[in-house]
C-alpha cells in the first residue's frame, strides 16, 4: 500500500515565477492538507481539501491557491514567488472525520 | 501567536532509559493531540494520539499523557533506542463538527538516544 507520495522532490525557482507541487493521497483517504515547513519551525497549516472543494484555509495570501481532483489527488499552487516562500511543503492525507493524518515526504522549494 | 509549544529544542538520552518530551498548549478548544517523529529529509511520521477525554494512551513503548487542567502533555518513551533519535513534533486539532481539521504543531524537540 502506497503511502503519501509528493512530487517534485526539489525545485530551484526565481522570485516573481510562478510553481506547481503535487500529491497523492494515501489509498482510502478523501482528505488532503497542505503545510509549509520553514527551517527550525514547525509545519503551518495552509489549507485543506475535501470533495475537490477547499474545506479550510490558513493565514496565507491568495498567492497561494489549490485544487483536488476527482481522484482525490491534489495541486497546490504559488504564484509570484518571493524569497520567504523557500520552504518545505508537506502534503498529508486522511479520511475525512478521522483525526489522524498522514505526511509525504514534502517538495523542497528555494526561491533565489 | 504560539499555540502549541515546546519550550525544549534538544534532549539527550541514554539508550534504554525514559525519555520525556514536553508540549504545553493555550486554547482550550482543541480536543485531540497527535505526536509526530520527524527524520531528515522525510516527512512527519505520525506516532501516538490522545483524545481529550483520556488522560493515558500506550502504544507499546510510547505513552501519552494528557493534563487537561494545566494544558500540557507529555510523551515518555520506554526504554529509548538510538533509533528514536529524530525530531519530535506535538500537535493539536480543535473539534470542529467531528470532520478532519487542520493540525497546530509545535516547534519541535530534537531527541538524540546515546548509544
Amino acid at each position: 500500500d502506497a503511502g503519501v507520495t509528493q512530487s517534485p522532490t526539489h525545485l530551484i525557482k526565481t522570485r516573481g515565477q510562478q510553481v506547481t507541487l503535487r500529491c497523492s493521497p494515501k489509498s482510502g483517504h478523501d482528505t488532503v492538507s497542505w503545510y509549509q515547513q520553514a527551517l527550525g519551525q514547525g509545519p503551518q497549516f495552509i489549507f485543506q481539501y475535501y470533495e475537490e472543494e477547499e474545506r479550510q484555509r490558513g493565514n496565507f495570501p491568495d498567492r497561494f491557491s489549490g485544487h483536488q481532483f476527482p481522484n482525490y489527488s491534489s495541486e497546490l499552487n504559488v504564484n509570484a514567488l518571493l524569497l520567504g516562500d523557500s520552504a518545505l511543503y508537506l502534503c498529508a492525507s486522511s479520511r475525512d472525520t478521522v483525526w489522524e493524518q498522514y505526511f509525504g515526504p514534502g517538495t523542497r522549494l528555494t526561491v533565489t | 501567536d504560539q499555540q502549541v509549544k515546546q519550550n525544549s529544542p534538544s534532549l539527550s538520552v541514554q539508550e534504554g532509559r525514559i525519555s520525556i518530551l514536553n508540549c504545553d498548549y493555550t486554547n482550550s478548544m482543541f480536543d485531540y493531540f497527535l505526536w509526530y517523529k520527524k527524520y531528515p529529509a522525510e516527512g512527519p511520521t505520525f506516532l501516538i494520539s490522545i483524545s481529550s477525554i483520556k488522560d493515558k494512551n500506550e502504544d507499546g513503548r510510547f505513552t501519552v499523557f494528557l493534563n487537561k487542567s494545566a494544558k500540557h502533555l507529555s510523551l515518555h518513551i520506554v526504554p529509548s533506542q538510538p533509533g528514536d533519535s529524530a525530531v519530535y513534533f506535538c500537535a493539536a486539532t480543535p473539534h470542529y463538527g467531528g470532520a478532519t481539521n487542520k493540525l497546530i504543531f509545535g516547534t519541535g524537540t530534537l531527541l538524540a538516544v546515546q548509544p
